[in-house]
């Protein structure tokens, strides 16, 4: 079974400061997909960016970016230039590939504070 | 463009009792998917529907059932609620299919207590 890790329960930035957030995940197949959401205390949960792992450049969307790392089977999260509005709970995910089950695995969450 | 939406907001139960919670999907969409998320947990997923067929299902007891209407809606039952039912129950749709690859787009969900 595939399984997500996220090992930092909390972290805390500086407003306009970049911060990163781990993600490890075991699987043994070769196409899938990754995904970052937010959840703030609002409970919707947001598709921040997505990775499939099929390429090897890193995705990015505007101030966040991936660090894909398939043969480590890592997947971080780099947040730059923080807002206020960046704290929530962030929630890495994976997802088997073409001609799989949609179903979303996620890690138990890090809450990400912004302090201005 | 209407997102995905979900009722109701929030649930008072007891246990023992019954509820059904209610999903309606983003426009276009066809695939419904539920989550449970226990306080300070990640999201589980319970099951998924697609063509009003439970296509797959997580690790959970047959007293979570659903159903998916013509209209792509969908509903969540869940009897004989446990004190272990409270949580934080998420809907999410997307594009269905093998092979359809498309994100999930998540609705706020809704907050079930168990007294």
């Amino acid at each position: 079974a595939q399984t997500v890790t996220q090992s930092q329960p909390e972290m805390s930035v500086q407003e306009a400061e970049t911060v990163t957030l781990s993600c490890t995940y075991d699987t043994s197949e070769s196409d899938y997909y990754l995904f970052w959401y937010k959840q703030p205390p609002s409970r919707q949960m947001i598709l921040v960016i997505r990775q499939e792992a099929y390429k090897q450049q890193n995705a990015t969307e505007n101030r966040f970016s991936v660090n894909f790392q398939k043969a480590a089977k890592s997947f971080s999260l780099k947040i730059s230039d923080s807002q206020l509005g960046d704290a929530a709970m962030y929630f890495c995910a994976y997802r088997r590939g073409q001609g799989g089950s949609e179903k979303l695995v996620f890690g138990k969450g890090t809450k990400l504070t912004v302090n201005p | 463009d209407a997102g995905v939406t979900q009722s109701p907001t929030h649930l008072i139960k007891t246990r023992g009792q019954q509820v059904t919670l209610r999903c309606s999907p983003k426009s276009g969409h066809d695939t419904v998917s539920w989550y449970q998320q226990a306080l300070g947990q990640g999201p589980q997923f319970i099951f998924q529907y697609y063509e009003e067929e439970e296509r797959q299902r997580g690790n959970f007891p047959d007293r979570f059932s659903g159903h998916q209407f013509p209209n792509y809606s969908s509903e969540l039952n869940v009897n004989a609620l446990l004190l272990g039912d409270s949580a934080l129950y998420l809907c999410a749709s997307s594009l269905g299919g093998l092979g359809r690859n498309q994100p999930q787009h998540f609705g706020d969900g809704t907050r079930l207590s168990i007294l």
